[in-house]
């Protein structure tokens, strides 16, 4: 079993509609999630993190983190074109090492 | 400068070349790592420095080795490379702080070192 799992892709979002992301893990105590965005050719940047169940919102992102069922979710509203990237998911498991999933192709399409 | 610069962008060697990765935080950070990130497979975790010390080593093989000079600087020298070592290495910092401090643990990522080896 992969430490942090996401579908590969891609995933195809009309523009203007809501695009969402899962991301299932393996250890039960991991503390901390964070989502980060990787253009074509670029470096990954943070868009957000979460620690609590529950909703985060940030704009037209909002994280969802439910540690029982153990997955975190990202939703992006109003996708725009520039939203096409891959978004990778990323985990602070108890021992302190922050595992990545592969990342979710995400393609807004106009 | 501001942020993580990494040099060079591109590199092409041979097997039997001696080359180095440069990684440079103008962040004031206190730890720094390298990741190797192939097609379609999760970033994967090479080296971790805290406070200049090494502190995980995550079985890269002996051909990579890292220095860290200072808290600023980060090298990855390579030497008798395969053509499986073709990859994006990505040099990344953050400022380490207690489990639970918002903030603590978020990467910062350079651009990124595009290595083929021939």
């Amino acid at each position: 079993q992969k430490e942090v799992e996401q579908n590969s892709g891609p995933l195809s979002v009309p523009e203007g509609a809501i695009a969402s992301l899962n991301c299932t893990y393996s250890d039960r105590g991991s503390q901390s999630f964070f989502w980060y965005r990787q253009y074509s050719g670029k470096s990954p940047e943070l868009i957000m993190f979460i620690y609590s169940n529950g909703d985060k919102e940030d704009g037209r992102f909002t994280a969802q983190l439910n540690k029982a069922s153990q997955y975190v979710s990202l939703l992006i509203r109003d996708s725009q074109p520039s939203d096409s990237a891959t978004y990778l998911c990323a985990v602070m498991t108890r021992w302190g090492k922050l595992q990545f999933g592969a990342g979710t192709q995400v393609v807004v399409t106009p | 400068e501001t942020g993580v610069t990494q040099t060079p962008r591109h590199l092409v060697m041979g097997m039997t070349n001696k080359k180095s990765l440069k990684c440079e935080q103008h962040l004031g950070h206190n730890a720094m790592y390298w990741y190797k990130q192939s097609a379609k497979k999760p970033l994967e975790l090479m080296f971790v420095y805290s406070l200049e010390e090494r502190v995980e080593n995550n079985s890269v093989p002996s051909r990579f080795s890292p220095e860290c000079p200072n808290s600023s600087h980060l090298f990855l020298h390579l030497h008798t490379l395969q053509p499986e070592d073709s990859a994006l290495y990505l040099c990344a910092s953050s400022q380490e702080s207690d489990m639970g401090t918002s903030g603590a643990n978020v990467l910062t990522f350079g651009a990124g070192s595009r290595l083929t080896v021939l």
